[in-house]
């Protein structure tokens, strides 16, 4: 069964400090593996979109890593910002399948 | 450029009444579009999708359908909601898959509709 798995839960960071987001994942065959940043009451908006031979992607403050072989991706916020708050989530994609992950809340306090 | 419109914003009704929420599209031909189901502190469900006019793949069972009479239009309907129907809806669209079924694209989401049945 195709799962994505993401952690920690929520987070709380202050402001101007970087932080990590996991994503594990069991998605065969994979295809591609997104991150997606929603905003409290707004539908989701594309941060990055890696494939199988990407290790790593940036936007701006945002990097995300993939590792294929452990089935893991991170995303890394640097020098965070109170407009970084929101729910991050990870999305694989198979053959003709998204797998979405329950996402991380990200609380960044002054 | 493309843009996506939900309507409404918000919505409560009660447990029983019908439910129509709209979903429509701007600026592409031919996309993927989504039906999805966020309740309060959970991940996002996928409802629907829709490949083409008229074509819709349902995820899950549930009291809910939906339609695609127009190209670039996506409706999600009940006949008798229930409380679990509660929550935040978001339509989406992608550019269509090589398998003609939901493409792994990227998904563009709408605002959204925030339902609350009583």
């Amino acid at each position: 069964k195709n799962q994505v798995e993401q952690s920690p839960q929520s987070l709380i960071i202050l402001e101007g400090k970087n932080c990590t987001l996991q994503c594990n994942y069991t998605v065969s065959p994979f295809s591609n593996l997104r991150w997606y940043k929603q905003d409290t009451g707004r539908g989701p908006v594309s941060l990055t979109i890696m494939t199988f031979s990407e290790n790593t992607k940036s936007n701006g403050r945002y990097t995300a890593t993939l590792d294929a072989d452990t089935k893991q991706s991170s995303l890394h916020i640097t020098a965070s910002q109170l407009s970084d708050s929101a729910s991050y989530i990870c999305v694989v994609g198979g053959y003709s399948t998204l797998t979405f992950g329950k996402g991380t809340m990200l609380l960044v306090s002054p | 450029s493309q843009t996506i419109h939900q309507w409404p914003a918000t919505l409560v009704q009660p447990v029983g009444s019908p439910l129509s929420l709209e979903c429509t599209v701007e600026g592409t031909s031919n996309p993927n579009l989504y039906w999805y189901r966020q309740a309060a502190g959970r991940g996002l469900q996928l409802l629907f999708y829709s490949v083409g006019i008229g074509q819709i793949s349902s995820e899950v069972p549930q009291n809910l359908s939906a339609s695609r009479p127009q190209d670039r239009q996506f409706i999600l309907s009940s006949k008798k909601l229930l409380l679990s129907d509660s929550g935040f809806y978001l339509c989406a669209w992608s550019a269509l898959g090589l398998a003609g079924g939901p493409s792994t694209d990227t998904q563009y989401f709408g605002p959204g509709t925030r339902l609350t049945v009583l």
